[in-house]
């Protein structure tokens, strides 16, 4: 089956940068997606990476390394709204898609 | 408007009173999939589905059907619901399997 860890909790202030960590189990790897949510509301894309290397998308880039089964999530420029919970996700070839159990991530002014 | 819609976005039942959630995307979307998510911890997958006909267990299937008859809609049925599938539940599409999953704004049930 498929396993992920990530930290449960993340602490930063506004405007400092923050990475998240993921690393993952699976068979059949075909790709680590991230998504925010917040409190109540549906989960909302962020990255996905499907081969090695950093895709960036605004404030947030991701990281992947196959080889290590690892990646992560970089908010930049954090601010009050980044405030959420952090989900990385990993897809399998076969179409399965496993969630890990979240970091929630707290900005202070 | 894009989206994926969820009907109902709340209920409260009783144990053993089937229900259907139902679950509809006009993305044209081939991929489809339900998740549960308990506090705590993330989301869980029950069933996916590659395309029309095409379905498959995810990580939680017990307990849960699902059907595939059109490309839009997913519904996710529970032929006999019980106190432990009390949960919040999000229905997701995405283009193909592995892409951006788009997801609905979630159910919450309550099985008394």
């Amino acid at each position: 089956g498929q396993s992920l860890e990530q930290p449960s909790e993340v602490t930063a202030v506004e405007g400092a940068i923050v990475q998240i960590n993921c690393t993952y189990q699976t068979s059949g790897f075909y790709g680590l997606s991230w998504y925010q949510q917040h409190d109540g509301g549906a989960p909302t894309f962020l990255s996905y990476n499907g081969l090695d290397g950093l895709e960036e998308t605004g404030r947030f880039s991701s990281f992947l390394s196959r080889s290590d089964s690892y990646g992560y999530l970089l908010l930049q420029e954090l601010q009050m709204k980044d405030s959420a919970s952090y989900f990385c996700a990993v897809n399998t070839n076969a179409g399965k898609s496993t969630f890990g159990d979240g970091t929630t991530l707290t900005v202070k002014p | 408007e894009a989206q994926v819609t969820q009907n109902p976005r709340y209920l409260i039942t009783v144990t053993g009173k089937k229900l259907t959630v139902t679950c509809s995307q006009n993305m044209n979307h081939e991929y489809m999939s339900w998740y549960r998510q308990d506090p705590g911890l993330g989301l869980r997958q029950i069933y996916y589905s590659m395309n029309v006909e095409v379905t498959d267990k995810g990580d939680v299937p017990e307990g849960y059907k699902v059907s595939r008859k059109e490309k839009r809609n997913f519904p996710l049925i529970l032929e006999s619901p019980s106190p432990n599938q009390t949960s919040l539940y999000f229905c997701a599409s995405s283009p193909s399997q592995g892409m951006t999953q788009y997801f609905g704004p979630g159910t919450r049930l309550l099985v008394l």
